[in-house]
């Protein structure tokens, strides 16, 4: 069974552009969850759609969206980048059953905003 | 809102001693909880989780947490740490409202030979 794939993993943008990252979560997982990672904040939740509906927001501004698509891909945006927004954004599988499944995670998408 | 606290931003240990890495947690009613490490420029990987029952779970690569309610805490461990036990640890934790997996900050754990 294939895993979840995250592309692309590596991408340099400069302040102000956008962004679009996109996630294949694992056959017949219908959630999809996206997380930042920076050194100093750990992991922190943006948001996760289920069945092409944003389930759970995290406190990110709108400038960082998301969608899902009726296969359960998943994309996610930022527009008018920031220096801040260098990061690994990681995307996470899940069935979308019980809170107690474990979620899944891809190999990340590394984000340098120059 | 449901969190997650890991008061140690490292921990070291020599190989074959045992290994402790921390964890709190806070949440509405009953908790779910994880463990996962992560490696060098790669994405997280689950090692072990409570949901009900034996308040001791055993996980992949012979890693063990033990629940304990009254602490709310969900610390790992393992009896005999290897070098390549070295990473990155996260401990999270969801409610049974499937609101989303809150992650602690992490661990870093170094192995010496």
């Amino acid at each position: 069974k294939a895993g979840v794939t995250q592309t692309p993993r590596y991408l340099i943008k400069t302040r102000g552009q956008q962004v679009t990252l996109s996630c294949s979560p694992i056959s017949g997982h219908r959630s999809v969850s996206w997380y930042q990672q920076t050194p100093g904040q750990g992991l922190q939740f943006l948001f996760e759609y289920f069945s092409e509906t944003q389930r759970n927001k995290g406190n990110f501004p709108g400038r960082f969206s998301g969608r899902q698509f009726s296969n359960s891909r998943s994309e996610m945006n930022v527009s008018t980048l920031e220096l801040g927004d260098s990061a690994l954004y990681l995307c996470a599988s899940g069935d979308g059953g019980s809170s107690g499944r474990e979620l899944f995670f891809g190999e990340g998408s590394r984000l340098t905003v120059l | 809102a449901q969190s997650v606290a890991q008061p140690e931003d490292q921990v070291n240990v020599a190989e074959g001693n045992p290994l402790t890495v921390k964890c709190t947690y806070s949440v509405s009613g009953n908790p779910y909880l994880f463990w996962y490490v992560q490696y060098p420029n790669r994405g997280l990987q689950f090692l072990l989780k409570y949901i009900t029952g034996d308040n001791l779970v055993k996980g992949s690569y012979g890693f063990e947490a033990e629940f304990n309610k009254s602490q709310t805490s969900f610390h790992l461990k393992k009896p005999s740490a290897l070098v390549s036990d070295s990473a990155l640890y996260f401990c999270a934790v969801r409610d049974h409202n499937n609101n989303d997996m809150r992650f602690g900050a992490g661990t870093r754990l170094t192995v010496k030979p």
